[in-house]
């Protein structure tokens, strides 16, 4: 059964950082894509970042492009999002998701609050 | 980037009832590569139907997608109390990915 668990999530200060991660189980991590969707409060889905099977290939939403680094270890089965200059628009809740086009499997998300 | 439009916002029904909702993109979507998911309050999205009319592992037949090009409706046939959640169109066919604003699926 494949499983995603989110963590790292919490409340952080304008301008701050935090690290997400996402802990994956049941298939072989190496061979797939993989993406961070975010939903902000009351809004729809958004692909934040995502980055291909060995890491090479990024891709990030404009918005936070230069903020946000996207990031895998496939020795560990783990995925990460490191996030700086953390802003009050960054708010949401983060979900890790196995990356096939479209998203099948997903992770129970993680909320990240940004605010003073 | 592709965007896409559903409609209505929101969408008030009785169990037993059947639920249509729209989702229009802003141009067609290549090889119909568009998906729908269910959230509910609290939980991930759950992958409905891909490629417009295929239903994904597990879900009801009660759960229809079809559509092409820049249309596309899911139908819920004979609302079951479970099926009030918010819905989400997903168009994977051309880069970058995007997301509908969502319709939610209240009961009335």
């Amino acid at each position: 059964e494949v499983q995603l668990v989110d963590s790292g999530g919490g409340l952080v200060q304008p301008g701050g950082s935090l690290r997400l991660s996402c802990a994956a189980s049941g298939f072989t991590f190496s061979r797939f894509w993989m993406t961070w969707v975010r939903q902000a409060p009351g809004k729809g889905l958004e692909c934040a970042a995502s980055i291909n099977e060995d890491g090479s290939e990024k891709h990030y939403v404009d918005s936070v492009k230069g903020r946000f680094t996207v990031s895998r270890d496939n020795a560990k089965n783990s995925l990460y999002l490191q996030m700086s200059s953390l802003s009050v628009e960054d708010t949401a809740v983060y979900y890790c998701v196995r990356d096939q086009g479209l998203f099948q499997e997903w992770g129970q998300g993680t909320p990240v609050t940004v605010s003073s | 980037e592709v965007v896409l439009t559903q409609s209505p916002g929101t969408l008030s029904l009785s169990p037993g009832e059947r639920a249509t909702l729209s989702c229009r993109a802003s141009q067609s979507v290549r090889n119909d590569y568009l998906a729908w998911y269910q959230q509910k309050p609290g939980q991930a999205p759950r992958l409905l139907i891909y490629e417009a009319s295929n239903r994904a592992t597990g879900i009801p037949d009660r759960f229809r997608g079809s559509g092409s090009g820049t249309d596309f409706t899911l139908t819920i046939i004979r609302l079951e109390p479970e099926d009030f959640a918010v819905y989400h169109c997903q168009q994977y066919g051309i880069a970058p990915r995007s997301f509908g604003q969502g319709t939610k699926l209240e009961i009335k």
